[in-house]
């Protein structure tokens, strides 16, 4: 059994400020872990992906998050946020085994960006 | 390389009848995803195909079926609808025998039940 949660439904930041989106995740296998940003009324684009190699993955559009076995987490972090980063975050797992990659999605935080 | 397409991009369609929506996979992929997303939550798995058979099912009830041809496209077939199934369906490729961790979704289709 596998599942994440968002903590936090909006998180509101001022540009420039660092964004930080929390995600802890729970999985009897090893997990593959992901983000992804939804912009409104469109699909889901992918961000960045632990796949068990580097425990600090970098990703598009400057976003960045580490895998933390030991806390369950996977934070995703942008150093300076702009305004086109207003969107919808998605952290997803997926259990490495089993050839299958069906990911199971969190609620989603809404992030906010003031001028 | 053609991305994942999806239609309709909007339906709206009354309780009790069925509706079919249609996914076109990426190039060189050969597994399919569908889920479905109610306004403010995360995506929900439905299920998945892999080379025109069922690869796993999430916690839908079975008026939820689907198909994949062998071209790799996909439909979504929806039974007596009913109005909480209002939401937007996305559908995901990839490709299961590259050990493709990535799934690429559609824009989705936006389905209204009234």
């Amino acid at each position: 059994a596998q599942s994440v949660t968002q903590l936090g439904s909006h998180v509101s930041v001022s540009e420039g400020a660092l964004v930080l989106l929390r995600c802890n995740y729970s999985s009897s296998v090893p997990p593959y872990l992901f983000w992804y940003v939804q912009y409104p009324n469109q699909g889901l684009q992918l961000l960045l992906k632990y796949t068990s190699a580097a425990t600090l993955v970098k990703g598009i559009n400057g976003f960045e998050a580490e895998f933390k076995k030991s806390e369950t987490s996977f934070h995703l972090t942008k150093p300076s946020a702009h305004m086109s980063d207003a969107a919808e975050y998605f952290c997803a797992v997926s259990p490495q085994s089993g050839g299958s990659y069906i990911p199971t999605f969190g609620r989603g935080t809404s992030l906010i960006v003031h001028p | 390389e053609t991305g994942v397409t999806q239609s309709p991009t909007h339906l709206i369609k009354t309780r009790g009848q069925q509706v079919t929506l249609r996914c076109s996979s990426q190039s060189g992929h050969n597994t399919v995803s569908w889920y479905q997303q109610a306004l403010g939550q995360g995506p929900q798995f439905i299920f998945q195909y892999y080379r025109e058979e069922e690869n796993g099912r999430g916690n839908f009830p079975p008026r939820f079926s689907g198909l994949q041809f062998p071209n790799y496209s996909s439909e979504l077939n929806v039974n007596a609808l009913e109005l909480d199934d209002s939401a937007l369906y996305l559908c995901a490729s990839s490709n299961r025998d590259r050990g493709n961790t990535e799934a690429f979704f559609g824009q989705g289709t936006r389905l209204t039940v009234v």
